[in-house]
């Protein structure tokens, strides 16, 4: 079974400095890794996806993650953010198993401050 | 155009009562979910469609009832409201169920409130 952890429910961070929004998966076969973003009373919109090849993926927004296979880790990180990233992130895997269902973690609440 | 659009946006009721959310995406998608929202943003899906077929089905109450007339529609019937209904529910559509690395786009929301 895939299964998916965010390891931090909420991260502050003051506007221009570095974030990183860590997440890690389980998965007994082939993953597909994806971050999603949920703008407030928005619904969720892809910010990247991982699915083969080199292993940093770039996003729209500025945003970019690694995936690691030895740490089955998929860590996403801004060099500098805006207020405007303010949102939740999620974390998501979806692979060959489950009926092609895709895994949503809980969620990374983060809240940029002046 | 919106791709994915649900109605309505909120939804207010009592208990008991039944409603209705209905989605439409104008991607040609042939996979369409419902996907539960609780209070604390946790994501959860419950059901996935693929061109009108049902194929997944999380072990959520019969009083809940998709239905899909054709591709581009999945709506969500919800018999005897209960409070713990209460969530913001959303559709989401992707280009085909086995091209799992599609990825999916998601409605608004319905913020469904029973009082």
């Amino acid at each position: 079974a895939q299964s998916v952890t965010q390891l931090d429910s909420q991260v502050p961070v003051f506007e221009e400095a570095p974030v990183e929004l860590r997440c890690n998966y389980s998965s007994s076969v082939s993953v597909y890794l994806f971050w999603y973003v949920q703008y407030p009373n928005q619904g969720l919109q892809l910010l990247l996806k991982y699915l083969s090849g080199s292993t940093l993926v770039k996003g729209i927004n500025g945003f970019e993650a690694e995936f690691n296979k030895s740490q089955t880790s998929f860590h996403l990180r801004k060099p500098s953010v805006h207020i405007s990233d303010t949102a939740e992130y999620f974390c998501a895997v979806s692979g060959n198993t489950g009926g092609f269902k895709t895994i949503f973690g809980a969620g990374t609440r983060l809240f940029v401050k002046a | 155009d919106t791709a994915v659009s649900q109605t309505p946006k909120y939804l207010v009721t009592q208990m008991g009562n039944d409603k209705s959310i209905k989605c439409e995406q104008n991607l040609g998608h042939d996979t369409m979910y419902w996907y539960k929202q609780d209070s604390k943003k946790f994501l959860k899906i419950m059901f996935s469609y693929n061109n009108k077929e049902l194929i997944i089905n999380e072990t959520v109450p019969n009083r809940f009832s998709p239905k899909s007339p054709d591709k581009a529609h999945l709506n969500l019937h919800i018999n005897s409201l209960e409070l713990g209904d209460s969530a913001v529910y959303f559709c989401a559509s992707s280009l085909k169920l086995r091209a799992i690395t599609n990825e999916q786009f998601f409605g608004p929301g319905t913020r469904l409130t029973v009082l």
